[in-house]
């Protein structure tokens, strides 16, 4: 079956740390990827999406990168968060016939 | 913006009262989705309405699409508690990007 795992659940950064949260997908090829933020009461911003290994289309001028390097993993980067980096980040798939999102990761900057 | 944008942004109902939410986007579309999240969780898919379709069910959901009011509405009947949640109206743009508008809050009073 396809599912999705995104991790850590929960995190808590200092200022100026570096950031690596993974999404990896199972169950299907090819997937187009995506990493979303949500901030507290708001909808959701796609931030970066991937069609492919290696492509990575980014949404909004921002702190953040993202990478894929392999099919079914998609990687959200920071070098150094800022107090605003702080949100809720949701990893999705689809394989054209729906989407399909992980758990989420709740990023809390101090 | 591209986003859905949807109204109310607050919905406080008691149990069995029916739940009506609405969304409207500014482009032309190949289908409309809506999703649910319960608080601090990932996003559920709910619900795919097609450009061609105007009305749609599933189970206690019903949702209509108004292409040429660029509209949509999710009706929950009879509802619960437990429909308590977060629910999002989402479109497809090109390259498969899906983008949200910034729900409507819905509590259901026991």
């Amino acid at each position: 079956s396809q599912t999705i795992h995104q991790w850590p659940a929960t995190l808590v950064q200092p200022v100026g740390s570096p950031l690596s949260l993974e999404c990896t997908v199972e169950g299907t090829s090819n997937p187009n990827l995506y990493w979303y933020r949500q901030a507290a009461g708001r909808g959701l911003q796609l931030l970066f999406y991937s069609v492919g290994i290696g492509q990575i289309s980014s949404e909004v001028p921002q702190n953040l990168s993202a990478s894929r390097p392999q099919d079914r993993q998609f990687i959200l980067s920071s070098k150094k968060l800022l107090l605003s980096d702080s949100g809720f980040y949701l990893c999705a798939w689809t394989n054209h016939y729906g989407y399909t999102f992980g758990s989420g990761t709740r990023l809390t900057v101090v | 913006s591209q986003q859905g944008e949807e109204d109310p942004q607050a919905l406080s109902i008691q149990e069995g009262e029916n739940a009506t939410m609405n969304c409207s986007y500014k482009t032309s579309i190949n289908n409309l989705q809506w999703y649910r999240q319960n608080s601090g969780r990932g996003l559920v898919h709910l619900i795919l309405i097609r450009s061609n379709e105007r009305e749609k069910h599933s189970g206690r959901l019903r949702v209509t699409l108004d292409t040429s009011k660029k509209s949509s509405s999710l009706l929950i009947t009879a509802s619960r508690a437990a429909d308590t949640a977060s629910y999002f109206c989402a479109t497809v743009f090109q390259g498969g990007k899906l983008i949200f508008g910034q729900g409507t809050e819905l509590s259901v009073k026991p």
